[in-house]
Parts: structure tokens; C-alpha cells; sequence
């Protein structure tokens, strides 16, 4: 079964540091861009950002580039998300999702993100 | 980047019921370079309808796409209780590739 998991629910503080990750299964990992979207509580869909794992070639959105690192470890079919210093703001849910031909066809199940004083 | 605005932001019907949503883009994304997805509370977004008009695997036929270039149209001929949900369209004709703000379906 071809399937994401993503870790889980983080709880952090202003300022702090988090990696979120996002594993891929029963499928060449490599082979597929894997994207990352945000979704602030009772909002919808952002596009963040895609990263092809089999060479690490990462496109970001405008709106995050900057503000957010996107990598992969394909020894491990780990996609990754990552915050040198979060923000109130950054609070939500992240979604990780595999592309295929150009949407975004497998889902993880979402990282809640939580970041509070 | 192409700002994709969905009407109606609601959308009240009963099950048995069409229902019509739409999508315009700020230009053009590229003829056919629009998806649609499915999300229900606490769950991730489904995939339902790619390049304006194909069906995802496993989609059940009520649900049709139609449209080209800005204009983008889902229907979901006779609703079922499962498909009260919230749908956005997502264009991928030009990166970043944006997802319209929603269309909450509800009874």
C-alpha cells in the first residue's frame, strides 16, 4: 500500500526550532516530488513548496520561501519541514503529499503544529 | 501568482440534490491545469478530479469536472450524505501552484 506518515502533533515556543517529517512506503520514494501545505486552523489550503527526493531539487512558494526549509533523506524515504524560529503564526496543521503528474494524489495525515508562550 | 476565487463560499442542499461549484482563475492556467479536492473534518484532502474533467481512481461517477482556462466548474449530480464536505480547486498551470479559498457543502 502506498502510504505517508507523517510524525506527530508538536507543541512548541516562540523562537524555537522544529523539523516535522513525512516517511513514504510502497513505493520508489525517489520517483515522486513529495509537497508540503499548511492549513491555519479554519482556513483552507497553502501551497508551501515541493522537493524531489532523488536529487533534492526544491521549489518554494514565494509566500514561504525563507520562512521554511523543505529537504529529503532518500536513504530513509523521509521527506522534511523545517523552522529555524517559529512564530505564533506558524501554528497549524502540515500536510505532506505525494505528487503525481502534477496534483497532489497520496496524503499523510497531517502534523498539528502548536506554537504558544 | 493566480489567485483562484470559489463560489459559493456555502452551499446549503439536501441529499438527492445537484450541486454546482465554481472556480475562476486570474488568468489563464494553461487550458485544463485544474484540479479538485474533497476535504472532510479531521481528514486530509482527497484528490477527486484532475486536468478540469478526469476522475481519480476509486471516485464515484456523480462527480464531473468541466471547464478550460479560467473557468472551472465541479458537479456532483445527486448528493449523497458523504459528500458533505469542504471542495477546493487547486490550479497547477503556473508555480506556485495555488489552491482556491474553499466551498463548504453542507445540509
Amino acid at each position: 500500500e502506498v502510504q505517508l506518515v507523517q510524525s506527530g502533533a508538536e507543541v512548541k515556543k516562540p523562537g524555537e526550532s522544529l523539523k516535522i517529517s513525512c516517511k513514504g512506503s510502497g513505493y520508489s520514494f525517489i520517483n515522486y516530488w513529495i509537497g508540503w501545505v499548511r492549513q491555519m486552523p479554519g482556513k483552507g489550503l497553502e501551497w508551501m513548496g515541493i522537493i524531489y527526493p532523488g536529487d533534492s531539487d526544491t521549489r518554494y512558494s514565494p509566500s514561504f520561501q525563507g520562512q521554511v526549509t523543505i529537504s529529503a533523506d532518500k536513504s530513509i524515504s523521509t521527506a522534511y519541514l523545517q523552522w529555524s524560529s517559529l512564530k505564533a503564526s506558524d501554528t497549524a496543521m502540515y500536510y505532506c503529499a505525494r505528487r503525481s503528474g502534477q496534483v497532489f494524489e497520496i496524503w499523510g495525515q497531517g502534523t498539528m503544529v502548536t506554537v504558544s508562550s | 501568482e493566480i489567485v483562484l476565487t470559489q463560489s459559493p463560499g456555502t452551499l446549503s442542499l439536501s441529499p438527492g440534490e445537484r450541486a454546482t461549484l465554481s472556480c475562476r482563475a486570474s488568468q489563464s492556467v494553461g487550458s485544463r491545469y485544474l484540479a479538485w479536492y474533497q476535504q472532510k473534518p479531521g481528514q486530509a484532502p482527497r484528490l477527486l478530479i484532475q486536468d478540469a474533467s478526469s476522475r481519480a481512481t476509486g471516485i464515484p461517477d456523480r462527480f464531473s469536472g468541466s471547464g478550460s482556462g479560467t473557468d472551472f466548474t465541479l458537479t456532483i449530480s445527486r448528493l449523497e450524505p458523504e459528500d458533505f464536505a469542504v471542495y477546493y480547486c487547486q490550479q497547477y498551470g503556473s508555480s506556485p501552484y495555488t489552491f482556491g479559498q474553499g466551498t463548504k457543502l453542507e445540509i
